[in-house]
């Protein structure tokens, strides 16, 4: 089944030391997207990827970066994690939008970060 | 930017019984609103959706009104069943902003039997 897949489901990592969470999709979508998504709380657009264009969300840390080195896989690097970094992090995927707009997005399973 | 609101914060409805989900959005340049459910530790799912050439749209036991002179758009589930338990969140697209999806702040809905 097409589908987009997180790795790994759940990180622990240590105040400061940096951390990687990937994302690959099956689904051929040229878009894809990182959101953080705390407790209680809707999901946080970090940044997206329009095929390879980056777009970064104006508030989105410095400390928040990514990579996308082809369709199906994209990474986030959280350079410095702090404990206020600590959430589940949430890729989507979409086709590009038609001409009526938007799109739907399909959501990976997410990892959730810890942050000791 | 687009603003989207979202109400109640929490509902509880016994079984059976309906339940309405508000949003309101700010541009009225946005044409696609979806409606997902988040069931506790998973992904975001999406239920159904909208575009602004429509007014209405259902699917089974769940549909979508829009109101575009308002710029409000309400998701109506019906017959609720305890599964129906979850976070409900609506969003609102538009071509300006590159076709991102901005989120309301979320329904627990809690449905009981």
């Amino acid at each position: 089944d097409a589908m987009v897949i997180q790795n790994p489901r759940y990180q622990v990592t240590q105040f400061g030391k940096p951390v990687t969470l990937s994302c690959s999709q099956t689904l051929n979508h040229n878009v894809m997207y990182w959101y953080q998504q705390k407790s209680s709380q809707a999901p946080k657009l970090l940044f997206h990827y329009y095929d390879k264009d980056f777009n970064n969300e104006a508030d989105t840390p410095d400390n928040f970066q990514s990579r996308r080195p082809n369709t199906s896989f994209c990474f986030l690097d959280i350079r410095s994690p702090g404990l206020g970094d600590a959430a589940m992090y949430l890729c989507a995927t979409s086709k590009s939008g038609t001409s009526g707009g938007g799109n739907e997005q399909f959501f990976g399973p997410g990892t959730r970060l810890t942050v000791l | 930017g687009e603003n989207v609101e979202q109400h109640p914060s929490t509902l509880s409805v016994q079984e059976g019984d309906s339940a309405v989900i508000k949003c309101t959005y700010s541009d009225s340049a946005s044409n696609y609103f979806p409606w997902y459910k988040q069931e506790l530790g998973k992904r975001p799912q999406l239920i159904i959706d909208i575009r602004s050439n429509v007014g209405e749209k259902k699917d089974q036991r769940i549909a979508v009104t829009l109101n575009k002179t308002a710029k409000h758009f309400s998701l109506h589930i019906t017959e609720t069943q305890p599964e129906d338990s979850a976070v409900y969140f609506c969003a609102a697209s538009n071509r300006k902003y590159g076709n991102k999806l901005v989120f309301g702040a979320g329904t627990i809905l809690r449905v009981k039997s």
